[in-house]
């Protein structure tokens, strides 16, 4: 079956320091989703990419879709403790119908104040 | 935006009963509902994807059985573990998705079963 990794499986940064987590599908996937979760909550939907080699931005988050639709990233620019979390990645396989999304492993991300 | 509510939010249950949990789109209609299991520190495992009105589709491995989902409504999904043993004791998640692609996830609701 499909299968989302995510590298690494945490990153410990300072405060105000880069942090990046990578994606990667067994399969070419038709979207991919970011979420984020806070320690002891539930996912919260960041943004969906769509088109191959897609680059989308939010504030200090830039999120990429490969060209192949098999990997994705997210980049967080000058980390703050707000950013503490994990963000998962989600691979949809279609993009209409009952799509159901597969979850990758995930990046526990904390932050060294 | 959308909000999804689960209930309950923490349950305590002895081995052998029966526990229902139940998700609720509050402020749009979920055509879809997803349910979902993560154990501590692991990524979320689907467990079965429900449409309104019609018998939901389990992922390999799931017991059907056990499981019991309804989705009675396009706001109310209905998730009963069954006979429920330690080994059940976890975190269920449960999203509801409208129109749009991505989905809207509850607060969760963490099983312990002694």
């Amino acid at each position: 079956g499909q299968q989302v990794m995510q590298i690494p499986q945490y990153q410990h940064v300072q405060e105000g320091e880069d942090f990046t987590t990578y994606c990667n599908s067994s399969t070419t996937l038709s979207n991919i989703q970011w979420y984020k979760q806070r320690p002891g909550g539930h996912p919260v939907f960041l943004i969906q990419l769509v088109k191959s080699g897609e680059v989308k931005k939010q504030k200090r988050l830039t999120f990429q879709f490969g060209e192949a639709k098999k990997n994705s990233s997210l980049h967080i620019t000058a980390t703050q403790t707000t950013d503490v979390g994990t963000y998962f990645c989600a691979g949809g396989k279609s993009n209409f119908g009952n799509e159901k999304l597969t979850f990758g492993t995930g990046t526990r991300l904390t932050i060294i104040p | 935006g959308a909000v999804v509510s689960q209930h309950p939010s923490r349950v305590i249950c002895k081995s052998g009963t029966s526990v229902k949990i139940e998700c609720r789109s509050l402020d749009f209609q979920a055509t879809t509902m997803f349910w979902y299991r993560q154990f501590p520190k692991q990524s979320l495992m689907l467990m079965a994807t429900s449409n309104e009105g019609s018998k939901a589709t389990y992922e390999q491995g799931v017991e059907k059985d056990k499981f019991l989902i309804n989705h009675a409504s396009l706001t109310l999904s209905t998730l009963t573990v069954t006979s429920a043993h330690p080994e059940d004791s976890s975190f269920y998640i449960c999203s509801a998705r409208g129109y749009s692609s991505h989905q809207y996830f509850g607060p969760g609701t963490r099983l312990t079963v002694t």
